[in-house]
């Protein structure tokens, strides 16, 4: 099983839409979590971090945390073009170790 | 402007030949780590350093080697050990490694194989 894994892509939403990427992860006692985007060459950029359960706004971007489910996803609502890019979900479980997903491409069509 | 820079964008080995990605920041970080991303993956930890002249194997640690001699910098070097070098690099840093730290990315290094 691998330790942080995203489900499956890729994900093609209409503009305007609801985007929901979601994130599991197998370490229970894993502390932080990171939402990066990620455009076709470039390197990634923090979307949100969550740490503590339920759920954490920012602008067209939710993050929702339940640890005792292990799950971790981000909703983007709206749903613009420029949001079309690769999401990684990275969860922190020791010092200066992130690990991440391999990644959930999403598609935002007009 | 404060930020991290990798160089060069682009860079090509010949079998057998060490080549050694530069990584730079002026935002004060103790952290600096180095991952590597393979077409259609995530990032895999390849070395970190939590504090100067100290550091860490990540996960696939084997055919690399750094250093850090200053706070600013931590060049990574690929070793002709490192027999699948192919990959886009990419050097973040952190204020501290704490576990609420956020890493923030360079902007890569793509090493390809001649």
């Amino acid at each position: 099983q691998k330790e942080v894994e995203q489900n499956s892509g890729p994900l093609s939403v209409p503009e305007g839409a609801i985007a929901s990427l979601n994130c599991t992860y197998s370490d229970r006692v894993s502390q932080s979590f990171f939402w990066y985007r990620q455009y076709s060459g470039k390197s990634p950029e923090l979307i949100m971090s969550i740490y503590s359960n339920g759920d954490k706004e920012d602008g067209r971007f939710t993050a929702q945390l339940n640890k005792a489910s292990q799950y971790v996803s981000l909703l983007i609502r709206d749903s613009q073009p420029s949001d079309s890019a690769t999401y990684l979900c990275a969860v922190s479980t020791s010092y200066g170790k992130l690990t991440f997903g391999q990644g959930t491409i999403l598609t935002v069509h007009p | 402007d404060g930020g991290i820079t990798q160089s060069p964008k682009y860079l090509f080995r010949k079998e057998g030949q060490n080549v050694t990605l530069s990584c730079e920041q002026n935002l004060n970080h103790d952290a600096m780590y180095w991952y590597r991303q393979d077409p259609g993956q995530g990032l895999r930890l390849i070395y970190y350093s939590q504090i100067v002249n100290d550091f860490q194997k990540g996960d696939i640690a084997e055919g690399y080697s750094v250093s850090r001699e200053k706070k600013e910098s931590f060049p990574l070097t690929v070793t002709s050990a490192q027999k699948n070098p192919t990959a886009f690099y990419l050097c973040a840093s952190s204020s501290t490694s704490g576990l609420q730290e956020t890493q923030y990315f360079g902007p890569g290094t793509r090493l390809l194989v001649l």
